[in-house]
């Protein structure tokens, strides 16, 4: 089973403009991790966020996490063509369980030139 | 340095056969993940390695699918009589102290 929820599922924007992805979450997590996935490829790894982190920054990319609230936001400024992928939240819960990531359903994101 | 690599990247198997999907993991990283991805969804975790133990298979969904890493590096994900609900991407990942590294992906196709 899935625990996060991307939202939305499709998003389509102009180029330049900001793209914000949202992630909800159900258990106690020890990090919070954004991937990208191009059609037809494996995921690339963007970002780690840490439960004791609020927010985190790597170049045009933003996350924040909200632990009380179990979400977490990935903000893509000044977007380019190339960012049209599809976008998913990963987290590895606390407490034992299974030793993989637990995925949301993603958000695909369009970048229209 | 290479990536994680996975074969074939395309498989069509006809319902009932037998398929073997390869992960090349990076070298040196201990840590090995088989996850499965249905079309418009997320990957789902099957099961991991560390070294060549197999220390969680909770996510593997019928005693059909077994997995294997039997030097420590190269990985096997065997799934047996297949059935047409097995089509999805097969994806692998390696780690080396949290971050994963995923491959390509197998795209595995029951008809």
């Amino acid at each position: 089973s899935q625990q996060g929820e991307e939202d939305p599922q499709a998003l389509s924007i102009q180029e330049g403009e900001n793209a914000t992805m949202n992630c909800s979450y159900k258990t106690s997590i020890n990090n919070l991790q954004w991937y990208r996935q191009n059609s037809g490829r494996g995921l690339v790894h963007l970002i780690l966020i840490r439960s004791n982190e609020r927010e985190k920054h790597s170049g045009r990319l933003r996350v924040t996490l909200d632990t009380s609230k179990k979400s977490s936001s990935l903000l893509i400024t000044a977007s380019r063509a190339a960012d049209t992928a599809s976008y998913f939240c990963a987290t590895r819960p606390t407490g034992g369980g299974a030793d993989g990531l637990t995925f949301g359903k993603g958000t695909h994101l369009i970048i229209q030139p | 340095g290479a990536g994680v690599s996975q074969s074939p990247r395309y498989k069509v198997a006809k319902r009932g056969q037998d398929v073997a999907l390869r992960c090349d993991p990076i070298s040196g990283h201990v840590s090995l993940f088989w996850y499965q991805q249905a079309l418009g969804q997320g990957p789902e975790f099957l099961t991991y390695f560390q070294n060549e133990a197999q220390l969680d298979k909770s996510g593997l969904p019928s005693d059909r699918f077994f997995a294997e890493r039997p030097e420590g590096s190269v990985s096997t994900l065997k799934i047996q009589r297949t059935q047409q609900e097995d089509s999805a991407v097969y994806l692998c990942a390696s780690s080396l102290g949290g971050r994963q590294y995923f491959g390509p992906g197998t795209r595995l196709t029951v008809t």
